[in-house]
């Protein structure tokens, strides 16, 4: 079945430096891709949809400018988290839609998450 | 206003005592309704995706339904390596496009 591989799982940042998260699809081409963010115990908050070689839409109060998101192939998306600060230490998970069956219907893969600490 | 609505938020088990999760909706025009496996520390693990009321699907203990209102997971005799939350969620069209929208899951333990 469809992998995505999401890379790094864990990462501790300063505060006011950048990370970048990345997304692979490892056996199809993904042309959508999704961002989620969690927190504990709640459930995934949509943060943007990105669409192969155009710009992301991100869904209302996330700041496009804090979170790149860059899906520039058919395998890869990236998640940029730009001058990070304490709050944004999250879980953050990437899901690339994928088609299945003879009917070629909608199906969403998820990535493995990762769990950002920002000191 | 939610669009999906899963209860109870959490539920205790003993190894074996059968029960159920629900997940209820109120969107209209229905592209699908998804339930993943999510564990802690992890990302949602795919289980069933259903499209028409009246369907079923079925993977060794779970077993997922569907009406035209909500859905319901039903886990028979359940181990405690069962124990994860589990998300459902249901495909919207927003601008054309189609986005899943999730609930906020029920969290499951089976105690052995």
């Amino acid at each position: 079945g469809a992998v995505v591989s999401q890379h790094p799982s864990r990462v501790i940042c300063k505060s006011g430096t950048s990370v970048k998260i990345e997304c692979r699809s490892l056996d199809f081409q993904a042309t959508t891709m999704f961002w989620y963010r969690q927190f504990p115990k709640q459930s995934l908050m949509l943060m943007a949809t990105s669409n192969e070689g155009s710009k992301a839409t991100y869904e209302q109060g996330v700041e496009k400018d804090k979170f790149l998101i860059n899906h520039a192939s058919l395998t890869l998306s990236t998640l940029t988290v730009t001058s990070a600060h304490p709050e944004d230490s999250s879980f953050y998970i990437c899901s690339a839609r994928t088609l299945t069956g003879a009917g070629l219907r909608y199906g969403y893969t998820f990535g493995s998450g990762t769990r950002l600490t920002v000191v | 206003e939610d669009q999906v609505t899963q209860s109870p938020e959490a539920l205790r088990l003993q190894e074996g005592e059968s029960s159920s999760l629900n997940c209820s909706y109120t969107v209209s025009g229905l592209r699908g309704l998804f339930w993943y496996r999510q564990d802690p520390g992890k990302g949602p693990e795919f289980l069933f995706t259903l499209y028409s009321a009246g369907e079923e699907k079925e993977k060794e203990r779970l077993k997922a339904t569907l009406t035209k209102k909500e859905s319901f997971l039903h886990i028979t005799a359940p181990k405690p390596e069962d124990s994860a939350t589990y998300l459902c969620a249901v495909q919207i069209t927003s601008g054309g496009s189609y986005i899943p929208t999730f609930g906020r899951g029920t969290s499951l333990i089976v105690h052995p």
